[in-house]
């Protein structure tokens, strides 16, 4: 158990609200990554941190943004949403630095009208 | 630009069968990382293995087994007798050395039937 927790595990919202995930972590690890997953796409990285403070986008970054103001704390925000941003959003730690593997969160499932 | 390939998007199997899942990878790095998860029924994904890039040596884990060809850039995943449990979406995924672009492939999605 890699102590991850995601808030809220279910969302339903409207478009154009402002929309914001928390991910939180027990154990002080520096790496922490928020993927959505898609059928047919699998998990696509949006941002991840490297630290507080350090954050970088992934693949799938327009639309999105993160802050990290604590080390446990790694919050995911839809400015405003949009329906094509409806999908199952994983937060996942890595234990080993930056190479090991990654530990997931059970998701947030978030649908937008 | 890293890249990771599953071209089987589902497959169904009678239990007890053998089953072989295919990945395909792409990346400019001479060091990098492979991995494999699997996503069950009930949506949490877990992990199941590491590999990196200078380890060829295949891995043997009860009913499960990996393969890995640097030569063909593939990280195969075989289940052995396989069992309803092992019903799931697999995921087989890449890193580079500094983990700042972590690649996961589409998924396979393993029926396993009774």
């Amino acid at each position: 158990d890699a102590g991850i927790t995601q808030s809220p595990r279910h969302k339903v919202t409207e478009t154009g609200t402002p929309v914001t995930l928390r991910c939180h972590q027990t154990e002080n690890h520096r790496y922490m990554y928020w993927y959505r997953q898609d059928p047919g796409h699998g998990l696509r990285l949006i941002h991840y941190s490297y630290g507080v403070k350090d954050t970088d986008k992934g693949e799938v970054s327009d639309g999105y943004s993160v802050s990290r103001s604590k080390t446990e704390d790694f919050l995911l925000t839809l400015e405003s949403a949009t329906s094509s941003q409806t999908s199952v959003y994983f937060c996942a730690i890595s234990i080993e630095d930056n190479t090991g593997e990654l530990f997931f969160g059970e998701g947030s499932r978030l649908t937008v009208l | 630009a890293q890249k990771v390939t599953q071209a089987q998007t589902e497959i169904s199997v009678v239990e007890k069968e053998d089953v072989t899942l295919d990945c395909v990878y792409e990346t400019r790095d001479t060091t990098y990382y492979l991995f494999w998860y699997k996503q069950p029924p009930s949506g949490e994904l877990v992990f199941l293995i590491r590999r990196n890039s200078f380890d060829e040596q295949n891995e043997i884990s009860g009913r499960y087994s990996w393969n890995f060809q640097k030569s063909t850039s593939s990280f195969n995943f075989t289940i052995t007798a396989s069992q309803v449990v092992d019903s799931a979406v697999y995921f087989c995924a890449l890193s580079d050395n500094y983990g700042q672009n972590f690649v996961f492939g589409p998924g396979t999605r393993l029926s396993v039937l009774p």
